[in-house]
């Protein structure tokens, strides 16, 4: 099945720093979402961006579906940003799941 | 709020009970999923069901046994389960089975005792 990195695995920063987080998927998609789990551990969702490039406030992503990448930029962080970072990707073999990578763990300190 | 409801939001149950998990969508979606998360383990897809039918069974041990009456409803029932068993139980919906946007609920912490 499809494979899914994240780097870093963990991130510290000061408030007000900017950050770049990175998923490296092994097979095409077409599907990759982006999601913050918060600390009560509901995923929200942040992005939905099988390829090109989006941006919600200080989120941005793009998605080198050629390249078998994704990158979420976090501009200006907030402590309230703090959490974990997931993607997840479907496969576009038949049969593949959603799989999520193991996720970016940020903490944002003020 | 993502349109995705799950109750309870915490439940601690000793090995010998028979508990529910319950999960409703108010998005119109077609396919429904339970996930489970562990700690310091990826989050792993359990079951998908499409249009009521289960389409997915990722060899989950037969303790834990999902239905789906309708689109808007899925549960998850739990019998004689095992410590190990305890972690985040999350579900989710998607307009279509592996493809397009999945929304989660706010899961379930689940402790075996």
């Amino acid at each position: 099945g499809i494979q899914v990195e994240q780097s870093p695995p963990d991130l510290i920063l000061q408030e007000g720093a900017n950050s770049t987080l990175r998923c490296n998927f092994s097979d095409s998609v077409n599907n990759l979402q982006w999601f913050h789990q918060n600390p009560w551990g509901q995923l929200i969702n942040l992005f939905y961006i099988p390829s090109g490039t989006k941006q919600n406030g200080r989120l941005s992503a793009t998605t080198v579906a050629t390249e078998r990448y994704s990158l979420l930029y976090i501009s200006s962080s907030q402590t309230t940003d703090s959490g974990v970072y997931f993607c997840a990707v479907y496969g576009m073999s038949y049969g593949q799941n959603f799989v999520f990578g193991p996720g970016t763990r940020l903490s944002v300190l003020p | 709020e993502t349109g995705v409801t799950q109750t309870p939001r915490h439940l601690v149950m000793g090995m010998t009970n028979k508990k529910s998990l319950k999960c409703e969508q108010h998005l119109g979606h077609n396919a429904m999923y339970w996930y489970k998360q562990s700690a310091k383990k990826p989050l792993e897809l359990m079951f998908v069901y499409s249009l009521e039918e289960r389409v997915e069974n990722n060899s989950v041990p037969s303790r834990f046994s999902p239905e789906c009456p309708n689109s808007s409803h899925l549960f998850l029932h739990l019998h004689t389960l095992q410590p190990e068993d305890s972690a985040l139980y999350l579900c989710a919906s998607s307009q279509e089975a592996r493809t397009l946007e999945a929304f989660f609920g706010q899961g379930t912490r689940l402790t075996v005792v």
